[in-house]
């Protein structure tokens, strides 16, 4: 069966720090990849996307990277961290965009 | 972007009455797809319709999908208290692989 794993599930980060996310799917091949942003209470605010190793999309301009080295591993990525990058960080798959997709248990990231 | 707009944001009803969600997109799609989220924790599929289809069942759930009016509701019937969650629409990219979700329903079942 597959399974998605997120981590870490908690972060706390100082202002201008560097970030690394990571995401890793079990029991496919090929899928595709998302990252999604929270904030608190609110909706999700897709970050990027990736259909393949090296093809990345990129929904929203910011000071935020996405990779995909691996097929099955999706990292997010930042130089340096801003306040308003706090939120909740959910990366998901899905075998196609006209499949269900799947989400891990998400990082709540704090900026300090 | 959002894609979709959820109404209400928040909805409280007691246990055991419908709960009705309203999902609103603004581009063409492919199919529209229902999730539920608990507190902190990650989003879980609760149904699919396609672009081709109105109406869609999966046990007490009932999702309608109105192209023209580029617009679904999810129904929730004999609703119970393990109901409460945020649920959120979301829609394809219709011809690419971007998957776009709402705004989200605070849906809070009383006891």
């Amino acid at each position: 069966s597959q399974t998605i794993h997120q981590w870490p599930a908690t972060l706390v980060q100082p202002v201008g720090s560097p970030l690394s996310l990571e995401c890793t799917v079990e029991g496919t091949s090929n899928p595709n990849l998302y990252w999604y942003r929270q904030a608190a209470g609110r909706g999700l605010q897709l970050l990027f996307y990736s259909v393949g190793i090296g093809q990345i999309s990129s929904e929203v301009p910011q000071n935020l990277s996405a990779s995909r080295p691996q097929d099955r591993q999706f990292i997010l990525s930042s130089k340096k961290l801003l306040l308003s990058d706090s939120g909740f960080y959910l990366c998901a798959w899905s075998a196609s965009v006209n499949t269900e997709a799947f989400f891990g248990q998400g990082t709540r990231l704090t900026v300090v | 972007s959002q894609q979709g707009e959820e109404d209400p944001q928040a909805l409280s009803i007691q246990e055991g009455e419908n709960a009705t969600m309203n999902c609103s997109y603004k581009t063409s799609i492919n199919n529209l797809q229902w999730y539920r989220q608990n507190s902190g924790r990650g989003l879980v599929h609760l149904i699919l319709i396609r672009s081709n289809e109105r109406e869609k069942h999966s046990g007490r759930l009932r999702v309608t999908l109105d192209t023209s009016k580029k617009s679904s509701s999810l129904l929730i019937t004999a609703s119970r208290a393990a109901d409460t969650a945020s649920y959120f629409c979301a829609t394809d990219g219709y011809g690419n692989e971007k998957l776009t979700f709402g705004t989200g329903t605070r849906l809070t079942i009383i006891p």
